[in-house]
């Protein structure tokens, strides 16, 4: 079975700082792992994607993600946050392809002037 | 390239009632999967259809069904409606060999 957890359900950053999103997860086997983005009112969309490849993921919007067996982590960083970055944000996990995505309860971003 | 295509964008419903929701793929996407996102519930997977066959299904009751027509498009039925069915319900599509899972904008359902 698979499980994701997101440390910290909301996290504030000044516009122009790091932003850290830690998500760890629990698979039974080699994960596929994903991280989107909620903006309010809108559907999911996705920022970037691990699946076996490359450990050091780098997505859109300048986004990227490392994912580390040994700490069954899959923390998403940005260099510089943005006001538009204030969105959702969701870990996911997944075993084998056309298994059910399980979420994690997600994080709010909140980017300050 | 159109994504994905979730109608209707809002729904009201009485409860007992029933509710339908479709869903238009991304052209080439095969596979339809749906879930419901409640407030405090975060998100949880419902159906998955692949080639017109339901392939797996999360923990919801038999009220919750759906289908996949030959177009590949997708329709999520609710049964007698209660007040906790209202959420937001999304649709995602993905090509039959990949993961990537493409989100529609979801279907707000409001059982009154």
């Amino acid at each position: 079975a698979q499980s994701v957890t997101q440390l910290d359900s909301h996290v504030s950053v000044s516009e122009g700082t790091p932003v850290l999103l830690r998500c760890n997860y629990s698979s039974s086997y080699s994960p596929s792992l994903f991280w989107y983005v909620q903006h309010p009112n809108k559907g999911l969309q996705l920022l970037l994607k691990y699946t076996s490849a490359a450990t050091l993921v780098k997505g859109i919007n300048g986004f990227e993600a490392e994912f580390k067996k040994s700490e069954t982590s899959f923390h998403l960083t940005k260099p510089s946050a943005h006001m538009s970055d204030a969105a959702e944000y969701f870990c996911v996990v997944t075993a084998t392809y056309g298994q059910n995505f399980v979420f994690g309860p997600g994080t709010r971003l909140s980017v300050l002037p | 390239e159109a994504g994905v295509t979730q109608s209707p964008t809002h729904l009201i419903k009485t409860r007992g009632q029933q509710a339908t929701l479709r869903c238009s793929p991304i052209s080439g996407h095969t596979s339809v999967y749906w879930y419901q996102q409640a407030l405090g519930l975060g998100l949880q997977f419902l159906l998955w259809y692949d080639e017109g066959e339901e392939r797996n299904r999360g923990n919801f009751p038999p009220r919750f069904s759906g289908r996949q027509f030959p177009n590949y498009s997708s329709e999520l039925n609710v049964n007698a409606l209660e007040l906790e069915d209202s959420a937001l319900y999304l649709c995602a599509s993905s090509p039959a060999t990949d993961y990537g899972y493409t989100f529609g904008s979801g279907t707000r359902l409001t059982v009154v």
